[in-house]
């Protein structure tokens, strides 16, 4: 099927690591994204990667992509208050289509 | 400046009227998207135009009919509206659909409500 799966809710400490997970199912997919969802507000894209690279560092972000088992993680280390977000993985597929995500609700508690 | 624009934010309305959501981007951007976002925040992309042309189109029902003026703006007409078309519509654009890391740029979103 279509479905890219993510754990629906996270709540993690102000100063801990976060760490969200997705599963995809398409091995042909280019590029695997990530894009935050603040209440009220469209979607804005983290960061992405390319389906033939297994990390990549952003500042306080940390993709991991494990291509054999199709899964697609996002860490933030020292989580604040203001990266409380629904957090969408997304992929790419040959049809040039996005797929999204379930979605993850962060919530970050001081 | 707004990069996606959207207009309405809020659309509230009765059964069986049709009404119309407008996009534009001053991004000069090739590409534009509609997506829907149901209840439980689940996204799926509706329509892609590039350049004025239909690339995608999902299993849409016909009652949703976009129109692209011209490549900056792409309108959503919805006819005969139903309770389950309430959700937030979401426009979105890119420079070139078919680049892979092309990063979309995502409208506020409209909320349309049917009562």
């Amino acid at each position: 099927g279509e479905d890219v799966e993510q754990s629906l809710f996270l709540s993690v400490r102000e100063g801990d690591s976060s760490v969200i997970n997705c599963t995809y199912t398409d091995s042909s997919s280019t590029y695997l994204y990530w894009y935050k969802q603040e209440p009220g507000a469209g979607l804005q894209l983290l960061t992405y990667i390319f389906s033939n690279m297994d990390m990549k560092q952003d500042q306080r972000l940390t993709v991991l992509l494990n291509k054999k088992d199709k899964h697609l993680s996002l860490r933030i280390a020292d989580t604040q208050t203001g990266d409380s977000a629904i957090y969408f993985c997304a992929e790419k597929r040959t049809t040039d289509k996005l797929i999204f995500g379930t979605g993850t609700r962060l919530q970050v508690f001081p | 400046d707004t990069a996606v624009s959207q207009t309405p934010k809020y659309l509230v309305t009765q059964m069986g009227n049709d009404k119309s959501i407008k996009c534009e981007q001053n991004l000069g951007h090739d590409t534009m998207y509609w997506y829907k976002q149901d209840s439980k925040k689940f996204l799926k992309i509706m329509f892609s135009y590039n350049n004025k042309e239909l690339i995608i189109n999902e299993t849409v029902p016909n009652r949703f009919s976009p129109k692209s003026p011209d490549k900056a703006h792409l309108n959503l007409h919805i006819n005969s509206l139903e309770l389950g078309d309430s959700a937030v519509y979401f426009c979105a654009s890119s420079q070139d659909g078919a680049s892979g890391s092309d990063e979309q740029f995502f409208g506020p979103g409209t909320r349309l409500t049917v009562l």
